[in-house]
């Protein structure tokens, strides 16, 4: 069965520190998709990064950095110099192409970054 | 990326009775999928909704309770039907961009709160 799995219900950094946050996934299909998605206070969800499951390679986008390994079912996002702004809850997710592409959500991490 | 909206933005209603979001994309797309987010939960999916069908439940959901319509490739509306406090929620919907991209986009979200 899919499950996505974030262990860190909350962190707390201050500013300008990096974060982490986990997230590792069950699947038994050998083709599916990874997200990841930001939660701000309005509650609107804003889409971060998709990832195939046949492309590993990590992905650098500004501050922001993903880590996929197949090995251990992780697609880990790494915040590098945190701001205020970066503030929220963040989503990962799954997608399997078996599933008809609907989206399973991990629980959630909430990052406070303290000024 | 599709840009969603979602009509009303929030509501406040009384038990006992029906609420319909409406949800337009200002692009055709196939597949639409409504989400609930309780309060402080994570998203679950609801239903699939695919223009020319019926939609799709997922577990724990039913059509009496949560009628969906899809009459055009742009347009859904789900249905909250004889409202109770454990139907206060985040409704969300979304879409594909296009099935072989599979990165899906969300509304801003309706917040219901029932009294």
């Amino acid at each position: 069965a899919q499950k996505v799995t974030q262990a860190q219900t909350e962190i707390s950094v201050v500013e300008k520190e990096d974060v982490t946050l986990d997230c590792v996934y069950e699947t038994r299909d050998t083709t599916y998709y990874l997200f990841w998605y930001k939660q701000p206070p309005s509650g609107e969800l804003v889409f971060l990064i998709r990832r195939n499951s046949f492309d590993e390679q990590n992905e650098i986008s500004g501050r922001y950095s993903w880590n996929f390994q197949k090995s251990t079912s992780s697609f880990n996002f790494t915040i590098t110099a945190s701001q205020v702004v970066d503030s929220a809850v963040y989503f990962c997710a799954l997608s399997e192409v078996d599933s008809s592409y609907k989206l399973i959500f991990g629980s959630g991490t909430r990052l406070l970054v303290r000024p | 990326s599709a840009v969603i909206s979602q009509k009303p933005s929030r509501d406040i209603c009384q038990r006992g009775t029906s609420l319909t979001i409406q949800c337009q994309v200002d692009s055709q797309v196939t597949m639409m999928f409504w989400y609930r987010q309780q309060p402080g939960q994570s998203l679950t999916l609801i239903a699939t909704a695919n223009q020319g069908s019926e939609a799709t439940y997922e577990s724990g959901f039913v059509i009496d309770k949560f009628p969906i319509s899809r009459p055009n490739l742009t347009f859904s509306t789900l249905t909250v039907s004889n409202m109770s406090p454990e139907d206060s929620s985040i409704y969300l919907c979304s879409c594909e961009r296009d099935s072989s991209y599979n990165e899906q986009f969300f509304g801003p979200g309706t917040r219901l709160t029932v009294l």
